[in-house]
C-alpha cells in the first residue's frame, strides 16, 4: 500500500544548528516527491519537490531535500535553523489518479 | 497574494444544519481540492475537480458534497453537519493533475460543529 511516514512528531533544534526531517515513502514507481511547511494558522506552503534527475533537490528558504531511492527517503535539511522556521513540516508523495498521500507532519521547535 | 481565499475563516454551526464552504481561485487553475486536515492524520482528499462541472470524490468523502460552476469557484457543502467533521479544511489548486506539480493551498476554514 501507498503511505508516507515521518518518523518523528515533534523535533528541538537550538537556532543555528543544523536541520534534518526524515520522510519515508511506499509506493511501487517512481514518485512525486514535496515537502510543504505549515505556520500557524496558515495553509500549507511548497517548499520544494522531485520528480526526477538530480537527487539533491533545492527550495525556498534555504531548504534542500535529498531522494534516496534504495533507502525511499526524501529527508528535509537545512544547515542552520532560525527562529522563523519554527512550523510543522508535511512530506507528500504524489501517487497518482489525483492522489497525494501526506505523512502526519513534523513539528519542529526552534529553541534560542 | 496567494491568488486563493476561503470564506470563512472560521464558522461554527449545530450537528444536523447544512454548511457551505468557498473556496475563489484568480489563478485560472483547471484543478482544485478539499481536504481536511485533522490531528495526528495529515491531510485526507474529500473532493477534487478537474473542471467546470468535473469533480469526483477522493478518499473521505461521506457526507460532503462539492459543485464547481466557474473556473474559479469551488463550493464543499456539508449536507448534514456531524461533530465528525469538526476540522479544518483546506482548499487548494494546481496546474496539473495529480498535483505533481505541487498545490497551492488557501489559509483554511476551521468548523466546530456542536
Amino acid at each position: 500500500a501507498q503511505s508516507v511516514t515521518q518518523p518523528d512528531i515533534h523535533i528541538t533544534v537550538s537556532e543555528g544548528a543544523s536541520l534534518e526531517l526524515r520522510c519515508n515513502y511506499s509506493y511501487g514507481a517512481t514518485p512525486y516527491l514535496f515537502w510543504y511547511v505549515q505556520s500557524p494558522g496558515q495553509g500549507l506552503q511548497l517548499l520544494l519537490k522531485y520528480f526526477s534527475g538530480d537527487t539533491l533537490v533545492q527550495g525556498i528558504k534555504g531548504f534542500e531535500a535529498e531522494f534516496k531511492r534504495s533507502q525511499s527517503s526524501f529527508n528535509l535539511r537545512k544547515p542552520s535553523v532560525h527562529w522563523s522556521d519554527a512550523a510543522e513540516y508535511f512530506c507528500a508523495v504524489g501517487a497518482g489518479g489525483f492522489k497525494t498521500i501526506f505523512g502526519a507532519g513534523t513539528r519542529l521547535f526552534v529553541k534560542a | 497574494d496567494a491568488g486563493i481565499t476561503q470564506s470563512p475563516r472560521h464558522k461554527v454551526t449545530e450537528t444536523g444544519t447544512p454548511v457551505t464552504l468557498r473556496c475563489h481561485q484568480t489563478e485560472n487553475h483547471r484543478y482544485m481540492y478539499w481536504y481536511r486536515q485533522d490531528p495526528g492524520h495529515g491531510l485526507r482528499l474529500i473532493h477534487y475537480s478537474y473542471g467546470v462541472k468535473d469533480t469526483d470524490k477522493g478518499e473521505v468523502s461521506d457526507g460532503y458534497s462539492v459543485s464547481r460552476s466557474k473556473t474559479e469557484d469551488f463550493l464543499l457543502t456539508l449536507e448534514s453537519a456531524t461533530s465528525s467533521q469538526t476540522s479544518v479544511y483546506f482548499c487548494a489548486i494546481s496546474e496539473g493533475r495529480d498535483g505533481n506539480y505541487g498545490y497551492t493551498f488557501g489559509s483554511g476554514t476551521r468548523l466546530t460543529v456542536v
